[in-house]
């Protein structure tokens, strides 16, 4: 069973850096042609995209979002790490990991974490 | 603005056929990338119901149907039942810059 659940702080205030973990079972992210993906929602609104990581470490970025967005893994513990940089209230969404397998889909999500920004 | 363009909404009655429209260009569906489809009910995290285009996961009903051409994709639900009322997001992966993924700006599925 593959199980994927987000965790960091759901409260952070503008200009903060907000860093939230993936932590994932049931899967490798050694295993070829399998990813991990980050995509938020905001209140109301539609998905968007924001980072993917692959097995080998190749990194996919928004191109909107790619100056404040780093993305990192730890094979070793099973975590995936998104780190966004000059947090705005605009950015206040649900954020989702999820398992990309090698057929390209998401396959599983996350529970999502509510990240409220606001002084 | 997505990459990916969908309607806003669309509606039906229960028992209607329905299709929801995902435009792309040449690089993305156009490019030959698979297109799927994901169901949002609400308050729910988003499940995939269509992959590689066509493809339905194992318990989700053949009502359910994907279709995919040239630059475009759609999805179809048949015997539509008022539990399908819910957002749909299509999502295929773009080839322009370095690459990226590609969603939908989704649509909702008002069952009348």
């Amino acid at each position: 069973q593959i199980t994927l659940k987000e965790s960091g702080p759901t409260l952070v205030k503008p200009t903060q850096t907000l860093t939230l973990t993936c932590t994932f079972s049931g899967f490798s992210l050694t295993t070829s042609r399998v990813a991990v993906g980050w995509i938020r929602q905001p209140p109301g609104k539609a998905l968007e995209w924001l980072a993917l990581i692959y097995w080998d470490d190749d990194k996919l970025y928004s191109p909107s979002l790619k100056s404040r967005l780093t993305v990192t893994k730890d094979t070793s513990k099973n975590q995936v790490v998104l780190t966004m940089t000059n947090m705005d209230p605009v950015d206040t969404a649900t954020y989702y990991c999820a398992h990309r397998p090698s057929a390209g889909y998401i396959e599983n999500w996350g529970q999502g974490i509510l990240v409220t920004v606001s002084s | 603005q997505s990459v990916l363009t969908q309607p806003p909404s669309v509606s039906g009655a229960p028992g209607q056929r329905v299709t929801i429209s995902c435009t792309g260009s040449s690089s993305n569906i156009g490019g030959g990338y698979d297109v799927h489809w994901y169901q949002q009910l609400p308050g729910t995290v988003p499940k995939v119901i269509i992959y590689g285009n066509n493809n339905r996961p194992s318990g989700v009903p053949d009502r359910f149907s994907g279709s995919k051409s040239g630059t475009s994709a759609s999805l179809a639900i048949s015997g539509l039942q008022a539990e399908d009322e819910a957002d749909y997001y299509c999502q295929s992966y773009d080839g322009s810059l370095n690459g990226l993924w590609a969603f939908g700006g989704g649509t909702k599925l008002t069952v009348l």
